[in-house]
């Protein structure tokens, strides 16, 4: 079955410094791939997402591009902020059939000024 | 205006109890799911809905009876509480079953005492 894996957490690090968050995949055929954020109460935010092998996926400073090659889709962002202290998770969704979103176990990020 | 919107948010209630939680989105759309969060933030997928039908149903225990009056609701009912049934509970929906984006609530906390 589809199955997506997240380095573990927590991440610290301090503003200004430079984000990589990994996340590998398996599954059939050609799924798509999101990032959602969760800050502290909150629900499920998309952050970026990709449909297709080399597509890049950006939004308020981060990038993810669709590997195939690798199957992965790492996070990244050049320079973090105190306020993108959260959870983030990579998922995947199959084009096949009924398919829901299949989650990695989520990536704390904490941001230090 | 809120776009997923759950309540309560937050329900604290003794094991054997059964208990309810709403959910409501005001997008339009077809399709709304139910996930589990548990204590290690990990997701998983329990329900899925498409106009009012149930699509998916993630071997979750027959004690869960999710509702659907109509596309813009999906409540969630649970009998006889378990400890294990502790966890923060997520209603999402999207457009329909293809791979647009989910958009998620804010999140029941569910206590068990």
């Amino acid at each position: 079955g589809d199955s997506v894996t997240q380095m573990e957490g927590p991440v610290t690090l301090s503003e200004e410094a430079f984000l990589t968050i990994n996340c590998t995949y398996t599954a059939t055929g050609y799924p798509s791939l999101f990032w959602y954020v969760q800050y502290p109460g909150e629900g499920l935010q998309l952050l970026l997402k990709a449909t297709k092998a080399d597509d890049k996926g950006s939004n308020k400073g981060f990038e993810a591009t669709y590997r195939k090659e690798t199957t992965s889709f790492h996070l990244e962002k050049g320079s973090v902020q105190v306020s993108d202290s959260a959870v983030y998770f990579c998922a995947l969704r199959s084009n096949s059939g009924y398919s829901t979103l299949t989650f990695g176990k989520g990536t704390m990020l904490l941001v230090s000024p | 205006d809120t776009a997923v919107s759950q309540t309560p948010k937050y329900l604290v209630t003794q094991m054997g109890n059964d208990k309810s939680i709403k959910c409501e989105q005001n997008l339009g759309h077809d399709t709304m799911y139910w996930y589990k969060q548990d204590s290690k933030k990990f997701l998983k997928i329990m329900f899925s809905y498409n106009n009012k039908e149930l699509i998916i149903n993630e071997t979750v225990p027959n004690r869960f009876s999710p509702k659907s009056p109509d596309k813009a609701h999906l409540n969630l009912h649970i009998n006889s509480l378990e400890l294990g049934d502790s966890a923060v509970y997520f209603c999402a929906s999207s457009p329909n079953l293809g791979n647009q984006p989910q958009h998620f609530g804010d999140g029941t906390r569910l206590s068990i005492l």
